[in-house]
């Protein structure tokens, strides 16, 4: 069966740090990865998708960045976190093959920016 | 723009039956999603709706009116665990998913 995992699940940084959310999904290949956040009361807000290795599509301009060495593994980054960037961020998966195109979501990570 | 509409927040009663609306104006439409998500947690897929009508799963309904722009989730015999987050989403011409902002569902003994 198919997994994904995320990590850290909580951190809390200063303004101005580095930031670095890693993702890895099991049990499949070739998947479409997403990077969301979600803010109180909010919609999820789609940050980057990737459809294959190297592959990068950003939805929001940021002081963030995204990166897929590996099939498997998709990373968000940060060079220097604003106090805004504090939100709920999450990974998700979809299949490539299914007509659905349902997302299945990792555990999440909550980011404080102080 | 594209736009989902939710009720903010709802309370039921455990046992009872409560309906949870979703209209929504996207550019185009490649199906509808309903998650669930606890606080704190991810979301998880409930269930999706390409064609009109009502989809049954156990104790959760989904129905899907494309004319009308209009979705609702039926949970019935409702229990405490149903306390969550629901969150409607379409899939517009492009494939992308837009999120609605969620409804907070309280479930009350």
């Amino acid at each position: 069966s198919q997994t994904i995992h995320q990590w850290p699940a909580t951190l809390v940084q200063p303004v101005g740090s580095p930031l670095s959310l890693e993702c890895t999904v099991e049990g499949t290949s070739n998947p479409n990865l997403y990077w969301y956040r979600q803010a109180a009361g909010r919609g999820l807000q789609l940050l980057f998708y990737s459809v294959g290795i190297g592959q990068i599509s950003s939805e929001v301009p940021q002081n963030l960045s995204a990166s897929r060495p590996q099939d498997r593994q998709f990373i968000l980054s940060s060079k220097k976190l604003l106090l805004s960037d504090s939100g709920f961020y999450l990974c998700a998966w979809s299949s490539q093959d299914r007509d659905t195109g349902e997302l299945f979501f990792g555990e999440g990570s909550r980011l404080t920016v102080l | 723009g594209q736009n989902i509409d939710q009720p903010t927040e709802m309370t039921a009663t455990e046992g009872a039956i409560v309906q949870i609306n979703c209209t929504y104006q996207t550019s185009g439409f490649n199906g509808l999603f309903w998650y669930q998500q606890h606080a704190g947690e991810a979301p998880t897929f409930l269930s999706y709706n390409v064609l009109d009508g009502l989809e049954e799963k156990g104790r959760f309904s989904s129905f899907l009116s494309r004319s009308k722009g209009y979705s609702y989730l039926l949970l019935k015999e409702l229990q405490m665990k149903d306390s969550a987050s629901y969150l409607c989403a379409v899939k517009d011409s492009n494939y992308q998913l837009i999120w609605g902002a969620g409804t907070k569902l309280i479930i009350k003994p």
